[in-house]
């Protein structure tokens, strides 16, 4: 099965600063298609998890700019530009192109 | 809008079974993978199984225990879930798609104990 980490595990951030979750996976995540499955969600408390970014850096429809996802291969990174009140939750990044999926285990967002 | 609305769970005693179904609305749902997620008490998500033009794929810790089906006819997508453990009891997601899973349901509380 196909590892997911993620760093760090929880993330006390200051309103409007920026903050960076890491993803690392096990294996390679590039498809011989030339796309590479790495997703990130956030789950709110309380709520369901969402998409937010699909195939590395792609913004699902209606995620904010501020939103920003980048790597290749085994490394990814999830870049939040100025933290909002509403981006508080737990942030998953997942691998999509081996079975069995696998998440990351959570990177918890909370203010300061 | 697509929808995803879960049904089927409850308090099953270790070893029993239930059914899970997540009715779908608002995308052609032939047209989709369908994914089973869960989410134990305060851990993590876990995913469990998927149904698309592969077939069905499992997660290890279910295989041979939990089905995933589908009925196109009614929107309907089916986890039906024998043997049950204790570890076992999570909320379990309804979600969409293959290579990302861009809508969930609200999700339903499966709990196995005696």
């Amino acid at each position: 099965d196909v590892l997911m980490t993620q760093t760090p595990l929880s993330l006390s951030v200051t309103p409007g600063q920026p903050a960076s979750i890491s993803c690392r996976s096990s294996q390679s995540l590039l498809h011989s298609d030339g796309k590479t499955f790495l997703s990130w969600y956030l789950q709110r408390p309380g709520q369901p998890p969402h998409l937010l970014i699909y195939e590395v850096s792609k913004r699902f429809s209606g995620v904010p700019d501020r939103f920003g996802g980048s790597g290749s291969g085994t490394d990814f990174t999830l870049k939040i530009s100025r933290v909002e009140a509403e981006d508080v939750g737990i942030y998953y990044c997942m691998q999509n192109i081996h079975f069995p999926r696998t998440f990351g285990p959570g990177t918890t967002v909370d203010f300061k | 809008e697509v929808h995803l609305l879960e049904s089927g769970g409850g308090l099953v005693q270790p070893g029993g079974s239930l059914r899970l179904a997540c009715v779908a609305s608002g995308f052609t749902f032939v047209d989709y993978a369908m994914d089973w997620v869960r989410q134990p008490p305060g851990k993590g998500l876990e995913w469990v199984s998927t149904i698309s033009y592969r077939g069905e794929d499992y997660a290890g810790s279910v295989q041979g225990r939990f089905t995933i089906s589908r009925d196109n006819s009614k929107n309907t997508v089916y986890l039906q879930m024998n043997s049950l453990r204790a570890d076992d009891t999570a909320v379990y997601y309804c979600a969409k798609g293959l290579t990302l899973l861009d809508s969930w349901g609200q999700g339903i509380l499966v709990t196995v104990s005696s």
